[in-house]
């Protein structure tokens, strides 16, 4: 079974700074996909950004990048110049076609705290 | 284009009552998933449909159960409610079988007391 792991429960931020929120995965699978879903206290969730594993190439949005590192299995997330509307949970999360359907695996989340 | 939408929002119920949750997928999305969140548990894959048929279902009791109608809307069920039911639940659409990405609605806040 596929499994995702965040070893930070919590994180923190100066406004303006950049941070790194970490994520490790595991799985037999060659094909699959990978995301960041960023939930705040409204609870939404909102993709953040997403990254195929067949791309060497890592995925950018705007101030969010990725670091995917697929022999590693590592995917962290950076967040450039960090705003006070970033403070959120942020989840990692994997999906493949193997089992039938693109299920999410997530990872118990980060909670990201952004100090003005 | 309007986003996932989930009904009611807030929703409190007593043990061993029946609940029925509902959701509306961004229109033209074919396939809607269920998820439950918790504190202790996190995120955990309920089940998906698409045309109308269950795809796939995680790991949960016969109690949660779930359709999805020819418009795509699609409803759960959860019977004989237990207090370990409490939980965020949030239902994702995505445009079609082949299609990865998932957008999510705002949840239904589930409490039983």
């Amino acid at each position: 079974a596929q499994t995702v792991t965040q070893s930070q429960p919590e994180m923190s931020v100066q406004e303006a700074e950049t941070v790194t929120l970490s994520c490790t995965y595991d799985t037999s699978e060659s094909d699959y996909y990978l995301f960041w879903y960023k939930q705040p206290p409204s609870r939404q969730m909102i993709l953040v950004i997403r990254q195929e594993a067949y791309k060497q190439q890592n995925a950018t949005e705007n101030r969010f990048s990725v670091n995917f590192q697929k022999a590693a299995k590592s995917f962290s997330l950076k967040i450039s110049d960090s705003q006070l509307g970033d403070a959120a949970m942020y989840f990692c999360a994997y999906t493949s076609s193997g089992a039938g359907s693109y299920q999410l695996t997530f990872g118990k989340g980060t909670k990201l705290s952004v100090i003005p | 284009k309007a986003g996932v939408t989930q009904t009611p929002r807030y929703l409190i119920k007593t043990r061993g009552q029946q609940v029925t949750l509902s959701c509306s997928p961004i229109s033209g999305h074919r396939s809607v998933s269920w998820y439950q969140q918790t504190p202790g548990q996190g995120l955990q894959f309920l089940f998906e449909y698409f045309s109308e048929t269950q795809r796939n279902k995680g790991n949960f009791p016969g109690r949660f159960s779930g359709r999805q109608f020819s418009n795509s809307r699609s409803e759960m069920n959860v019977s004989t409610l237990e207090l370990g039911d409490s939980a965020l639940y949030l239902c994702a659409s995505r445009i079609q079988a082949s299609s990865y990405e998932q957008y999510f609605g705002p949840g239904t806040r589930l409490t039983v007391t």
